[in-house]
Formats: C-alpha cells, structure tokens, sequence
C-alpha cells in the first residue's frame, strides 16, 4: 500500500498570500494517477486536480498541481477566501486508492 | 449534469450489516467506475471499493473481507454492504464517480498512452452511526 503524506498538517495563511502544499508519497506514484481534492465543512470532496497537474473543469486557475514520483505540490497563487479549507491528495497504486492525511488552510 | 445521493439507514447495531444505496441521477451508470469511500468524525477519507457497471469490484484489503459492492444497472444504483460492523465503522459515507480517462502524448514522434484515476461527481454523504 502506498502511503501519501501531507505537510504541513495545518497551514495558517492570509487572503491573497500564496499557499504551497506539499504531499509525499511511501513509493513511486504514476503522475497520472495523481489527485487533489478540497473539503469545506460539512461538506464533499470537490476534485481539484487530476494527473498531478490538469485543473477539474471550473476549477480556477489560481489553483495549479506540479511534481512527479514521490513528491507532489498543490500550489494556490493568491488565496480567496473561499479556499481556506482541508486539502487531500489521493492517489491510484492498483489494486487501490489511497488519500493523504489532509492539510488544513486556515485564515490567520 | 449526473448528482449522487446515498441514501440507507442513518443507525446500525454492532455486529449487524450496514446497507447504503447510491443513486446516479442525470446520467447513466453505464461505462463508468463508480466508488464509496467514508470519513469517521473528524478524521479523513478512506476509499472502501468501486464496481465498474458491468458488476466487477476491487475492495481495500483492510476491510475486504466484510465488503460487498453491488449494481443495478436498471435502477441506475449501486450499492454498499459492510457486514459485522462495530462503533469503529461511524462515518459519513460518500458514493463518488471514479473515472478512468485515457491520455495521449507525442514525443518524438512515438504516442504514448496512459491513464489518469480520480473521482470527479461525489454524493452529499449520509452519516452512518454504529450504536446499541
């Protein structure tokens, strides 16, 4: 099982400042096979970012998703208020998907 | 555009089986992956299993052996059985599209395939409590 883990676990940033997470995976990962997902309180997953790097349809593109093998990055250019939220990478090692653990953006 | 809703009983007791439906609307079930995954309270997501529509499964090891994924390609639904469930079982339970999409690159004249995995359309989630 690959294991995905998100630093930092709680990231504490103001509007319009530029938020790096970042998310390393136990094993090589196929780009590909590699996602971003934001979750606000109380409600679903939204898919951010697909193949480490394609934006979701709708998703603006201060959102952008970088890196390959074990490392990964979601990057958010100029924080809106509406993106502090919790962020989970997830990925496809067959047989199975797994997350990471989250990273929490809060407002400072 | 396709919605997701689960629907099952919100309460369950210890050792019983839990059994949730998810219900594909705006769209057709057909030549898609559809997947469940749960989030315990306060705690992350944690993927159970997906079918594709025509019946075939891939389960998490860890809880392979207590889940069933089914489909029902007429009433555009597939559901979730997890048996022998315990209060470590409470969780919002999410239904999700899991799509498989192919991509193509050139390099140097040679064309490359692959896959991109992910889960684009995610139900609203039903919260699912283990409890005498």
């Amino acid at each position: 099982e690959i294991v995905l883990t998100q630093s930092p676990g709680t990231l504490s940033l103001s509007p319009g400042e530029r938020a790096t997470l970042s998310c390393r995976a136990s094993q090589s990962v196929s780009s590909s096979y590699l996602a971003w997902y934001q979750q606000k309180p109380g409600q679903a997953p939204r898919l951010l970012i697909y193949g480490a790097s394609s934006r979701a349809t709708g998703i603006p593109d201060r959102f952008s998703g970088s890196g390959s093998g074990t490392d990964f990055t979601l990057t958010i250019s100029r924080l809106e208020p509406e993106d502090f939220a919790v962020y989970y990478c997830q990925q496809y090692g067959s047989p199975m998907y797994t997350f990471g653990q989250g990273t929490k953006l809060e407002i400072k | 555009q396709v919605q997701l809703q689960e629907s099952g009983p919100g309460l369950v007791k210890p050792s019983e089986t839990l059994s949730l439906t998810c219900t594909v609307s705006g769209g057709s079930i057909s030549s898609y992956y559809w997947s469940w995954i749960r989030q315990p309270p306060g705690k992350g997501l944690e993927w159970i299993g997906y079918i594709y529509y025509s019946g075939s499964t891939n389960y998490n090891p860890s809880l392979k052996s207590r889940v069933t994924i089914s489909v029902d390609t007429s009433k555009n639904q597939f559901s979730l059985k997890l048996s022998s469930v315990t209060a470590a079982d409470t969780a919002v339970y999410y239904c999700a599209r899991d799509r498989r999409n192919v991509g193509i690159t050139m390099v140097q004249g040679v064309i490359n395939y692959y896959y991109y995995y992910y889960m684009d359309v995610w139900g609203k989630g039903t919260t699912v409590t283990v409890s005498s």
